[in-house]
């Protein structure tokens, strides 16, 4: 069964300063993503990540893939209270049919950016 | 372009009540699935479909039915309410085998 984990869960941090975000997997996968939900709203996809080194970026967000370490990092630079929201990372494990698409997200980090 | 629908947006049922909710794409996308949230447990996929026809179970199926008779529709029914059923539902769906999911608005069922 595939285990995601994300850490931390809760990060409260200032403007201007940078972070980290964690994903850990348990099963071999090289595809990831991650998604941001604010609060009451719906999910919309920030990266795909599908293969062993990569990196995307969008603003002060820049996300990487691992599959060696079954490791995903979703790095803030410089955050801004316009940041604050949910993140999320999932993992494809694969599926039945002829298909893989089947994904397991993380629990989810909810990152304020205080002013 | 819409994208995904989904209906009824809130819904409160007693336990035992059975009832279907909706979700419509207009992306032409082959995959659709259904996930749940629930506070702390990120989103937990219930069943989902890679066509037309085709449908599968997820990591949480029971309780819940599915069918996709065409590509634009995939309602989730729940046949006998229970209060472990209260939950926020996302309906997604992508274009292709590794492509983003795109996320509906959810709906946010209460079983009393």
């Amino acid at each position: 069964e595939l285990k995601v984990e994300q850490n931390p869960l809760f990060l409260s941090m200032q403007e201007g300063k940078n972070y980290t975000i964690y994903c850990n997997y348990s099963t071999t996968s090289d595809r990831l993503y991650w998604y941001r939900q604010d609060p009451g709203k719906s999910l919309e996809s920030l990266f795909v990540l599908l293969s062993n080194g990569a990196v995307k970026q969008e603003g002060r967000l820049m996300a990487s893939l691992d599959t060696k370490a079954r490791l995903s990092t979703l790095h803030i630079t410089a955050a801004v209270h316009d940041l604050s929201a949910t993140y999320f990372c999932a993992v494809d494990g694969g599926g039945s049919g002829g298909s893989n698409y089947k994904l397991t997200f993380g629990k989810g980090t909810l990152l304020t950016v205080n002013p | 372009n819409a994208g995904v629908t989904q209906t009824p947006k809130f819904q409160v049922l007693k336990t035992g009540q059975s009832m279907t909710l909706q979700c419509a794409q207009d992306m032409n996308h082959e995959y659709m699935s259904w996930y749940r949230q629930d506070p702390g447990m990120g989103l937990r996929l219930i069943h989902y479909s890679v066509g037309a026809g085709i449908t599968d179970q997820g990591e949480v199926p029971n309780g819940y039915n599915v069918s996709r008779s065409t590509t634009e529709d995939f309602p989730l029914r729940l046949l006998s309410a229970a209060p472990s059923q209260t939950s926020v539902y996302f309906c997604a769906s992508s274009y292709s085998d590794g492509a983003p999911l795109h996320f509906g608005n959810g709906t946010r069922l209460t079983v009393t």
